[in-house]
């Protein structure tokens, strides 16, 4: 059972945009920042999102995240086939001393 | 541009000592921290644990008892110890260079398969 709670599935059409959620509570989301990566089958998981909403060189300005309370969300405008891959939530949590991940979301362009 | 490689054994009996390797190339991790993190088949990601630069440590509560990080002297092999393997410690596991909570897991390696069984 992960910390951080991911719905297990999302999909969209090529264009779609695609919302994915994470929620969390006070000890992670809820005091620090959340990050977002991009796991393709057979792959290195790849850091999508750092600080919230921040954007690492190379990753397309379709991806944009956010945070309101103990939540977070990842979106994906103008979906790609490319885009289909597993995406996991991450932060600190300051009660375990350790960070804590959702179980993933896998996003399926139909 | 750093890399990371993970390596070791991809089969190891129940009760036994895994040992994996992450080794790093194309420079270093810098003042930073070494995480290495795990995903049992179907599952997500779980931290397991990280070594900083400096060689303090710090460890998933869930796997503390059994985990050991450590570094050799070029700064370079990073080791996992993870004792009394069971098969729910089947996993793929990663390393990856943590640069803390400011900026994530920014590289990591490809992973290696580890399956516990007799």
């Amino acid at each position: 059972q992960s910390v951080l709670t991911q719905p297990p599935s999302a999909s969209g059409t090529p264009g779609q945009r695609v919302t994915i959620s994470c929620s969390g509570d006070s000890s992670n989301i809820g005091s620090n920042y959340v990050f977002w990566y991009q796991h393709l089958p057979g792959a290195a998981p790849k850091l999508l999102i750092y600080r919230i909403s921040q954007r690492p060189s190379g990753v397309p300005d379709r991806f944009s995240g956010s945070k309101s309370g103990t939540s977070a969300s990842l979106a994906i405008s103008g979906l790609r086939s490319e885009d289909e891959a597993d995406y996991y939530c991450a932060s600190w949590d300051d009660s375990l001393s350790g960070w804590v991940f959702g179980g993933g979301t896998k996003v399926t362009v139909l | 541009q750093v890399q990371l490689q993970e390596s070791g054994p991809g089969l190891v009996k129940p009760s036994e000592t895994l040992s994996l390797t992450c080794s790093v190339s194309g420079g270093s991790i810098g003042s930073y921290y070494l995480s290495w993190i795990r995903q049992p088949p179907g599952k997500g990601l779980e931290w397991i644990g990280y070594m900083y630069y400096s060689g303090s440590t710090n460890y998933n509560p869930s796997l503390k008892s059994r985990v050991t990080i450590s570094v050799d002297a070029s700064k370079r092999h990073f080791s996992l110890k993870l004792s009394a393997v069971t098969a729910a410690d089947t996993a793929v596991y990663y390393c990856a260079r943590d640069r803390t909570t400011l900026m994530g897991m920014d590289v990591w390696g490809q992973g290696t398969t580890v399956t516990v069984s007799s």
